[in-house]
């Protein structure tokens, strides 16, 4: 079984800083590994995947995370934040084969300070 | 590509009512899935679909609880008998399966269900 455990509920940063959203996983098995970005209302939308090669992978809206597998870790980061940024951010699993579903963190909500 | 159609995006019914919802997946996808969201939480895995066929349905799913997708097109979840517990954000996202597996669901904007 899998288990994504995202520990900050709540990250409030201030426009123009860095941010850093934390997602640890635990598995057995090899696992795919994704952010999506959930705004108000709005179903998800994907960020970034890593499916394999380079650690570091980038995404849309100037996001990237990097795949740590000692750590069993796959932190988001973005240099430089927006107030448009404020949104929920879900970190996934799934096993690299079966059935491909996703198991999800409970979410870190972003909120982008002026 | 219109994207993944979830209708209606709003649903309140009485306790008891039963409850239909539809999901239009992109169209070259050959896998749909559904999952719920409660408030606060990250989504669940209700059930998955290949083609036509309903491969696995999670232990969350009761039997009030049915899928259906024929002819591998659009998807029905039904909720018999509704809940107060139902009450929930039910997501619909679909996904070619391809070579490396999961290439990323592409997600709907969901149908917020409120049994009153």
């Amino acid at each position: 079984a899998q288990s994504v455990t995202q520990l900050d509920s709540q990250v409030p940063v201030f426009e123009e800083a860095p941010v850093e959203l934390r997602c640890n996983y635990s598995s057995s098995v090899s696992v795919y590994l994704f952010w999506y970005v959930q705004y108000p209302n709005q179903g998800l939308q994907l960020l970034l995947k890593y499916l394999s090669g380079s650690t570091l992978v980038k995404g849309i809206n100037g996001f990237e995370a990097e795949f740590n597998k000692s750590q069993t870790s796959f932190h988001l980061r973005k240099p430089s934040v927006h107030i448009s940024d404020t949104a929920e951010y879900f970190c996934a699993v799934t096993p690299t084969s079966g059935t491909y579903k996703y198991i999800f963190g409970t979410g870190t909500r972003l909120k982008v300070l002026a | 590509d219109t994207g993944v159609s979830q209708n209606p995006r709003h649903k309140i019914t009485k306790r008891g009512q039963n409850v239909t919802f539809r999901c239009d997946p992109i169209s070259e996808h050959n896998r749909l899935y559904w999952y719920r969201q409660t408030l606060g939480q990250g989504p669940e895995f209700l059930t998955y679909f290949q083609n036509e066929a309903q491969l696995e349905k999670s232990r969350l799913l009761s039997d009030r609880f049915s899928a259906e997708r024929p002819k591998g097109s659009f998807s029905t979840l039904e909720i018999q008998r509704t809940e107060q517990g139902d009450s929930a954000m039910y997501l619909c996202a679909s996904s070619f399966l391809d070579g490396q597996g999961a290439a990323g669901y592409t997600f709907g904007s969901g149908t917020r269900l409120t049994v009153v």
